[in-house]
């Protein structure tokens, strides 16, 4: 199975700040990586996908890079409804493993 | 698209359920779908996927999940259905449906097993 390793697991930072969310695959996934935020008590929503294609609707501060084995999520500048658990998923190959998750809160 | 999931509630251990999801705005006879779980303040765990009919149905289950959950689907009527048996404590999670590529999620619906 390929792992998939976030960092950091948590982070605080503040309103307008730019915030980097890495990913690691144990393996070359190419560019099948997804990023999902979960809010607290919903259910989660794809941000990006293909590593770097923004879903219509998702605002543009979002932005994803990457391939092979090393992706990051990057928020160029923090807005209040951003605090949230990001997940990335691998969907290279079956089981379509998910990193730990990345918690983001408020400083 | 819309994804909405029925059937959680709780169970005893040991016992099954079967989860639904009726699915709408998507060409649904063409997707791959999938089940993916959370267990209560984890993370996300994939629970398995199916091929659309003329990619063949065929299913990919977690290893945890293989030869216990069973992932099917009713083209005529755009549901996708999540079986599973002989549950444990540990399945205790909100069951999501989701498109096989990520892109669409359902709300997710609560499994409990406890005696």
């Amino acid at each position: 199975d390929i792992q998939m390793t976030q960092s950091p697991s948590s982070l605080s930072a503040s309103v307008g700040d730019r915030v980097t969310i890495t990913c690691r695959a144990s393996q070359s996934i190419s560019s099948y990586l997804n990023w999902h935020q979960q809010i607290p008590g919903k259910a989660p929503k794809v941000l990006i996908y293909g590593a770097s294609t923004l879903k219509g609707g998702v605002p543009s501060r979002f932005s994803g890079s990457g391939s092979g084995t090393d992706f990051t999520l990057t928020i160029s500048s923090l807005q209040p409804e951003d605090f949230a658990t990001y997940y990335c998923q691998q969907s290279f190959s079956t089981p379509y493993t998910f990193g730990q998750g990345t918690k983001l809160e408020i400083k | 698209v819309q994804l909405v999931e029925s059937g959680g509630g709780l169970v005893r251990p040991g016992g099954s359920l079967r989860l639904s999801c009726a699915a709408s705005g998507l060409t649904f006879t063409t997707a791959w779908m999938s089940w993916v779980r959370q267990a209560p303040g984890k993370g996300l765990e994939w629970v398995g996927r199916i091929k659309s009919k003329i990619d063949g149905e065929t299913t990919d289950y977690a290893a945890p999940v293989k030869g216990i959950f069973t992932i099917t689907r009713d083209d005529s009527k755009n549901m996708l259905f999540l079986q599973m048996n002989s549950l444990k404590t540990e399945d205790t999670a909100v069951y999501y449906c989701s498109t096989e590529d990520g892109r669409n999620w359902g709300q997710g619906t609560l499994v409990t097993v406890s005696s």
